[in-house]
């Protein structure tokens, strides 16, 4: 069974950063991509990014270049998310979500349960 | 980037009446690789995340019920619930996967009249 499980919730002050790891499971970890999700309360659902586990290389959207990174290591078959400088709007649900084509250019079919990021002073 | 664009932004069906969610792309995200439309649908309930429901634009999804089927082509989609049921209330979601950024639409909210 495909699991994707993601570390737990975090409150952070407003131009600090926030970490969230995320662990596959049921499946060959460096075989498919992985995006990152978030969905402000109440709000619909923004790409951050996609990171390939094998290779390292990413892709993450304009808005967030510069202040978002997604690492991997393969030795604990293990995706990283790290947003900074945040803000208040930053508040959020972060998903880790699995690409369902090994060549990254899928579906979403299998979520991780989210990581809460409340960003206030 | 691809703008997705649903309607309606909500509705109200009746028990076992069919549901119908409409779905507009900015551009075409038919892939001419596989001549298969890069168009996806998730349910999201509240406090859960999204549930993956179809891809390809009307493939279902490995346990998902046959009453929802997808289709359409190009740029123009639709999602049907063809007899709802009570646990269809939820908020549903297309989404372009023919590549970065993936781009979602801004979702329709489905209750129970």
């Amino acid at each position: 069974q495909v699991r994707l499980v993601q570390s737990g919730a975090e409150v952070k002050k407003p131009g600090a950063s926030v970490n969230v790891s995320c662990k596959p499971s049921g499946y060959t970890f460096t075989r498919y991509y992985i995006h990152w999700v978030r969905q402000a309360p109440g709000q619909g659902l923004e790409w951050l990014g996609i990171i390939n586990p094998s290779s390292g290389a990413t892709n993450d959207a304009r808005e967030f270049r510069g202040r978002f990174t997604m690492t991997t290591d393969t030795s604990t078959s293990t995706v990283y998310m790290e947003l900074s400088s945040l803000r208040s709007d930053d508040t959020a649900v972060y998903y880790c979500v699995r690409d369902g084509e090994i060549t990254g250019l899928g579906w979403f079919d299998t979520w991780g349960q989210g990581t809460l990021v409340t960003v206030s002073s | 980037d691809i703008v997705m664009t649903q309607s309606p932004d909500s509705l109200a069906v009746s028990l076992g009446e069919r549901a119908t969610i409409n779905c507009k792309s900015s551009r075409s995200v038919l892939y001419s690789f596989n001549n298969k439309n890069s168009l996806a649908w998730y349910q999201q309930k509240p406090g859960q995340p999204p549930r993956l429901l179809i891809y390809w634009a009307s493939t279902r999804e490995s346990g998902v019920p046959d009453r929802f089927s997808g289709n359409g082509s190009t740029t123009d989609f639709t999602l049907t619930i063809s007899s709802l049921q009570a646990e269809d209330v939820a908020v549903y979601y297309c989404q372009q996967h023919y590549g970065t950024p993936r781009t979602f639409g801004q979702g329709t909210k489905v209750e129970i009249k």
